[in-house]
């Protein structure tokens, strides 16, 4: 079964750059995309951007200025770089698959809490 | 974008109830919308794909379905399990992924 673990550090600094990794354990990373989610405290969940398994990618527009979305398929894992951070993009941040373009997101990880503060 | 305006915000029910929430898009999008279940410090759980179609492993009490731009999620005899927040999500190929703002179920 496909299991999926977000890493990195849980508190960035304002104006500086948050970097999480997903890990997925099993299967291959090929002709599916990957996504990130994020959740702010006590708020609903937030589509930030996917990155199908060619490498191409697409993001909210309403992070787009600020979010890139890499994969590495050699080590089963993609990435998230959000730059220039303030205390609005604290929240819990989920990895997540979708088996296509239409379908929903069928395998999560457990999330990642991650905290803007100087 | 495509707005999700979910029904209501918070539902009080009691096991065995029929419960009915609904999420209404601002625009079309197809059939193309998934409903989620999560529990609080939990991932979100797909439950429901493409408007009516159950996600494997997902008992059979849960069923979507639709009406033009309004879709509903129906869970025929609420379980204790079932106390949870429910989010619908559209993926309409040409605009942004976008989530409802959630149903809380919780106990009456």
């Amino acid at each position: 079964q496909v299991q999926m673990q977000e890493s990195g550090p849980g508190l960035v600094k304002p104006s500086e750059t948050l970097s999480l990794t997903c890990s997925v354990s099993v299967g291959s990373i090929n002709s599916y995309y990957w996504g990130w989610v994020r959740q702010p405290p006590g708020k609903g969940l937030e589509w930030i951007g996917y990155i199908y398994s060619t490498g191409s990618t697409t993001y909210n527009p309403s992070l787009k200025s600020r979010v890139t979305i890499s994969l590495d398929a050699s080590k089963k894992q993609f990435s998230l770089n959000l730059r220039s951070v303030t205390a609005a993009d604290t929240a819990v941040y989920f990895c997540a698959r979708l088996p296509s373009r239409y379908y929903g997101m069928d395998v999560w990880g457990r999330g990642t809490t991650v905290t803007v503060s100087s | 974008d495509i707005q999700l305006t979910q029904s209501p915000s918070t539902l009080s029910a009691s096991v065995g109830d029929r419960v009915t929430i609904t999420c209404r898009a601002s625009q079309s999008v197809d059939s193309w919308l998934a409903w989620y279940k999560q529990r609080p410090g939990k991932a979100p759980k797909l439950l429901i794909y493409k408007a009516s179609g159950l996600e494997s492993g997902v008992p059979s009490r849960f069923s979507g379905s639709q009406s033009g731009t309004e879709f509903t999620l129906t869970i025929s005899s609420l379980q204790p399990d079932d106390f949870a927040t429910y989010y619908c999500q559209q993926y309409e190929s040409d605009f942004p992924l976008t989530f409802g703002g959630g149903t809380k179920v919780q106990m009456k």
